[in-house]
């Protein structure tokens, strides 16, 4: 079935890791996305990308990093730079163009708890 | 610039009657709606969307939703509420001719359902 896959869906860290959240899809999308969801808000844009090899920052993406070395992969890196990474983490991606444009679809989701 | 308003953060309704959730957008050019609801610990799904035809549009699960132009608003209702579709509920506007970044989350609608 197309569709987005992250993983983990559960992932602890200790202060001052480094950690790296995958997101895949298959429905061959160009556009891409990182959200933030904090409990009882809605989403923040970390990164996107439109197009292989290049990404752009979102509204926070201060202490976290990306790469878009495929068209399907689009992982994301909470560094320790990152001061309260404790969070549920979304990857989407959409078509640039077409009846589909501006529709995200959504992975299920990655929780991430700093201990 | 383009905003989204939800105008509620919480309804609380009982199973069988309707359900009304508000959402008023702000944008300078044609906009693209949409409706996603989210359930606890899960990504996002799409119930509707409208992209600049039927200004009535019918989603999943009995949802549908009116866009009105003059009143910059497009609430979505249900005419019988289910127990499963207490989640939460947010209203997108994407500009349909600016870059698949420029889209705008509202901050959301918990919808609670009373046996």
């Amino acid at each position: 079935d197309g569709g987005i896959t992250q993983s983990p869906k559960y992932l602890f860290r200790k202060e001052g890791q480094n950690v790296t959240l995958s997101c895949e899809q298959n429905l061959n999308h160009d556009a891409m996305y990182w959200y933030r969801q904090d409990p009882g808000q809605g989403l923040r844009l970390i990164y996107y990308s439109q197009i292989v090899n290049d990404f752009q920052k979102g509204d926070i993406a201060e202490g976290y990093s990306v790469s878009r070395e495929k068209k399907e992969s689009f992982p994301l890196t909470v560094t320790s730079a990152q001061k309260n990474p404790t969070a549920f983490y979304l990857c989407a991606s959409s078509p640039t163009s077409g009846r589909g444009y501006g529709e995200l679809f959504f992975g299920e989701g990655s929780r991430l708890t700093v201990l | 610039a383009q905003s989204v308003t939800q105008l509620d953060s919480h309804v609380s309704v009982s199973e069988g009657t309707p359900v009304l959730l508000r959402c008023n957008y702000s944008s300078s050019y044609s906009p693209s709606l949409f409706w996603y609801v989210q359930h606890p610990n899960k990504g996002l799904q799409l119930l509707l969307k409208y992209t600049s035809a039927a200004t009535l549009v019918k989603g999943i699960n009995g949802f549908e939703a009116e866009f009105k132009k003059s009143e910059t608003s497009f609430h979505l209702t249900k005419p019988s509420a289910h127990m499963s579709d207490a989640a939460e509920y947010f209203c997108v506007v994407s500009d349909r001719y600016s870059s698949a970044s420029k889209i705008i989350f509202g901050s959301g609608t918990r919808l609670s359902i009373r046996p």
